[in-house]
């Protein structure tokens, strides 16, 4: 059972663009929403994060929207960068549980910005 | 400050051999997390641990075991290792639960 459902796979953006990716969760207990960047060889590292108290979270060029009723949520990256070219992903936990933040991932999307 | 390290790198295993991945954290985090990422998959949860001592299951522990003896280390442990087990490995950790995630450079173990 996939609980959150991410898209698209892959994305190519030009430089100065703006990068879009979807993800969409069943479980409306979640309530602890971050993204990943991964570059190849590399781990996954926290890029920004959002609780479902506001509606949208920036920093820098990188914006989380949240859509409670929906159950959406998205990463909008700004004027995006050849340095920005990674595997994205999305991810939900239920943070007040008592014990780890179990965090479900999305499957990626593969973000190429080209010149 | 070395964060999270993961050992080895690489490995290829034969069908039903074992072997155990190793994965140390300098952070004094409480939480340590194993997740296995397979290609278009996303990752997954396989053991985690809230502290010494305390370890639990995932959303796919089957085929795994882990300890954790000490704050810094959390070893996996494959015991008769399968097709199926083939996947890129990682370690991470956290100081609490709401804290975020600091990822190891992963594993990838290859069973032929």
């Amino acid at each position: 059972q996939q609980q959150v459902k991410q898209s698209p796979q892959s994305l190519i953006v030009q430089k100065g663009g703006i990068s879009i990716i979807n993800c969409a969760y069943e479980n409306t207990a979640f309530d602890y929403f971050p993204w990943y960047q991964q570059f190849p060889g590399k781990g996954p590292a926290l890029l920004i994060a959002i609780r479902p108290d506001v509606s949208e979270k920036k920093e820098g060029r990188f914006t989380i929207s949240f859509n409670k009723s929906a159950k959406q949520f998205s990463l909008h990256i700004m004027d995006s960068q050849p340095g920005d070219s990674a595997t994205y992903f999305c991810a939900a936990s239920i943070a007040n549980t008592g014990t780890a933040s179990k965090l479900t991932f999305g499957t990626g999307t593969r973000l190429q910005v080209t010149l | 400050n070395a964060g999270v390290t993961q050992t080895p790198k690489f490995r290829i295993l034969k069908i039903g051999q074992s072997m155990t991945l190793q994965c140390t954290q300098d952070m004094n985090h409480n939480y340590m997390y194993w997740y296995r990422q397979d290609p278009g998959m996303g990752l997954k949860l396989i053991y985690y641990s809230v502290g010494a001592g305390i370890t639990d299951k995932g959303e796919v522990p089957n085929g795994y075991n882990v300890s954790r003896s000490t704050t810094e280390d959390f070893p996996l442990r494959l015991e008769l290792a399968a097709p199926s087990q083939t996947s890129v490995y990682f370690c991470a950790s956290s100081y609490g639960q709401f804290n975020e995630q600091f990822f190891g450079p992963g594993t990838r173990l290859t069973v032929l």
